[in-house]
């Protein structure tokens, strides 16, 4: 099974900050890698697939780059709805799994 | 516009059985896998199974297999989750989303709940 880390936990900025997140794998996962955002209350929603492309509606302040083990996503502007817990998903081999999410919190 | 909407959840005891049903529409359902994925309370997410466009192909998380069933009837645009012998550690919000080994988990519904307590 492939473990996917995400890091930090937590990160606290203030709106307008940048936000760099980062995802890495056990093993390589090639650019088989989506990063979700999961406001409270709410299901999750595709931000980004295959490491980089943008999925349907998603602003440009967000982008994916990265392969092989290691990803990161990056908000370049943190809006106030941006607020919210984000996880990173690999597809390259069954089982599919999530990394345990970081939470950008206002601060 | 894509939807996604899945029923069938409630309280059920140790040892009980539920069956979840998702219904999609906005989207070529056939052309999809779809999969289920979980998430237990206060948690994150957890991948619990995936079927193939034809349905053909089904995998599971270790937690699940052999008590899980997936299916799904493209003729309806339904997906459904057979849940057998279910234990507390199962308790979690259900989300169907299409999406699976070949894509991105792309449209999620809402969930539904499951609980299991006694």
């Amino acid at each position: 099974e492939i473990v996917l880390t995400q890091s930090p936990a937590t990160l606290s900025l203030s709106p307008g900050e940048r936000a760099t997140l980062s995802c890495r794998a056990s093993q390589s996962v090639g650019s088989y890698l989506a990063w979700y955002q999961q406001r409270p209350g709410q299901a999750p929603r595709l931000l980004i697939s295959d490491a980089s492309n943008r999925a349907s509606g998603i602003p440009t302040r967000f982008s994916g780059r990265g392969s092989g083990t290691d990803f990161t996503l990056t908000i370049s502007s943190l809006e106030p709805e941006d607020f919210a817990v984000y996880y990173c998903q690999q597809r390259n081999s069954w089982p599919l799994t999530f990394g345990g999410g970081t939470k950008v919190e206002i601060k | 516009e894509v939807q996604v909407l899945e029923s069938g959840g409630g309280l059920v005891q140790p040892g009980g059985s539920l069956r979840l049903s998702c219904t999609a529409s906005g989207f070529t359902f056939s052309n999809y896998a779809m999969s289920w994925v979980r998430q237990a309370p206060g948690k994150g997410l957890q991948w619990v199974s995936s079927i193939s466009k034809s349905g053909g192909n089904t995998y599971f998380a270790d937690s699940v297999k052999g008590r899980f069933t997936i299916s799904r009837h493209n003729s309806n645009n339904a997906l459904y989750l057979e849940m057998n012998n279910l234990r507390v550690d199962d308790t979690a919000v259900y989300y169907c989303t299409n999406g699976g080994g070949g894509q991105a988990l792309d449209n999620w519904g809402q969930g539904t709940l499951v609980t299991v307590s006694s």
